[in-house]
Parts: structure tokens; C-alpha cells; sequence
């Protein structure tokens, strides 16, 4: 399957700090990929769609004054969590689905687990 | 109303058994269903993605799909302690939601020796 990278792994942060996150598609190019946040024992929740040249589709209850998505080019998008706080601790993952693959097969990014002090 | 089921588990099967996996979807218009496996602290990896109704095998992995029905299953033949985790379903809606996948609960699998 196709692969996706996520930058870092994990962060430590204090609380009122912005945090950014970097996911790549590495052997593809993505002109939509998703952002995920998973938090112990749930399932994932769908945040945004990350759309290439154009702004974030965010889901309802997120806030997207407080995570900022960009999507420069077709193989990164980065998800920026501005003045964090302790109840933004979590499992951050992106997504990506290869045009090229097969139907639409998602394919996910190591994840990020952000800890906010 | 949760769109898509799964039983919580944990599902507890002795190593080389077959490991039965079910969920069930609310939504009719749903049309591409796949199965991830979760391990601890690890993000979620693709193991069978189905679309028509009926069966579809890869390796020691078995998808079942009935839209009539809604329900998508996910066989694991053989089963392994490396295979115990939590297994998502997910599905893609399509339409104009298309490529946003909405994931089940997760099964959690515990395969013992």
C-alpha cells in the first residue's frame, strides 16, 4: 500500500503553545488527505478533510480557529493545534488515499501523540 | 444513532481458531467498506477493503459483505497471538462525503496460545 509519514512521532508541550504536525505521502500525490484524533480506549474522529490549493472542510464541534490546516502541496499537509491545552492531548493521524490505488483505500501516517502540560 | 456497530469484545479465541468479526452500518447508500487492524499505541493499518456483496479472501483474512443485510464481517483463519488487537470497521459513504471513512467502535481480539 501506498505510505504515508507523520512528523514528530510525539511532542511535549506546554499548555499555550502551538504545536504543528507534518504528514507527507511519500510515493503518491494527494490532493485530499484527513486528519484523525484518537483519544484512549475511542475510536477515531474524523476532524477535517485537508484539500490541496484550497481550505479545510472541518467536521461539526471542531474548532478550526484552534486547528489550522494547510495543505501547501500534493504530498504535505500539516495540522497546527494553536494555544494548546491540556484537554488537546491526544493521538493525532492523518490519512491519505492514493488516486492511483485501488478505489478509495485510505491509507494512514504513524500518528502523533501530543501531550500538553 | 451510531452509523456503524461493532461488539466492544474483547473477543478471546484459542491460537489457530477462526476469529469471527462483525459489524453492522445504518446507512444504505454506503458502498466501500474496509477492515483495520489497531495495535496498542500504533496507528491503524489496512487489511481488507470490500465493496460487492459476497466474499473476499486475502491470505488468512475472509470479508464478508451483505448490503441487504448491513452487515460486513471480517474471518481471521488460523488465528495468531500476533493478530491480537482492535479491528475497525470503517466505510465510506460516498456522495458528497465521499473519502470521509466513519469508523466503528473497534473489536478488540485476544488471541491466546
Amino acid at each position: 500500500g501506498a505510505v504515508v509519514s507523520q512528523h514528530p512521532s510525539w511532542v511535549i508541550c506546554k499548555s499555550g503553545t502551538s504545536v504543528k504536525i507534518e504528514c507527507r505521502s511519500l510515493d503518491f500525490q494527494a490532493t485530499t488527505m484527513f486528519w484523525y484524533r484518537q483519544f484512549p480506549k475511542q475510536s477515531l474522529m474524523l476532524m477535517a478533510t485537508s484539500n490541496e490549493g484550497s481550505k479545510a472542510t472541518y467536521e461539526q464541534g471542531v474548532e478550526k480557529d484552534k486547528f489550522l490546516i494547510n495543505h501547501a502541496s500534493l504530498t504535505l499537509s500539516t495540522l497546527t493545534v494553536t494555544s494548546a491545552h491540556p484537554e488537546d492531548s491526544s493521538f493525532y493521524i492523518c490519512s491519505a488515499r492514493d488516486p492511483g490505488g485501488v478505489r478509495n483505500e485510505q491509507f494512514f501516517g504513524p500518528g502523533t501523540r501530543l501531550t500538553v502540560l | 444513532q451510531k452509523e456503524v456497530e461493532q461488539n466492544s469484545g474483547p473477543l478471546s479465541v484459542p491460537e489457530g481458531a477462526i476469529a469471527s468479526l462483525n459489524c453492522t452500518y445504518s446507512d444504505r447508500v454506503s458502498q466501500s467498506f474496509f477492515w483495520y487492524r489497531q495495535y496498542s499505541g500504533k496507528s491503524p493499518e489496512l487489511i481488507m477493503s470490500i465493496y460487492s456483496n459476497g466474499d473476499k479472501e486475502d491470505g488468512r483474512f475472509t470479508a464478508q459483505l451483505n448490503k441487504a443485510s448491513q452487515y460486513v464481517s471480517l474471518l481471521i483463519r488460523d488465528s495468531q497471538p500476533s493478530d491480537s488487537a482492535t479491528y475497525l470497521c470503517a466505510l465510506d459513504a460516498g456522495g458528497t462525503s465521499y473519502g470521509k471513512l466513519t469508523f466503528g467502535q473497534g473489536t478488540i481480539l485476544t488471541v491466546h496460545p
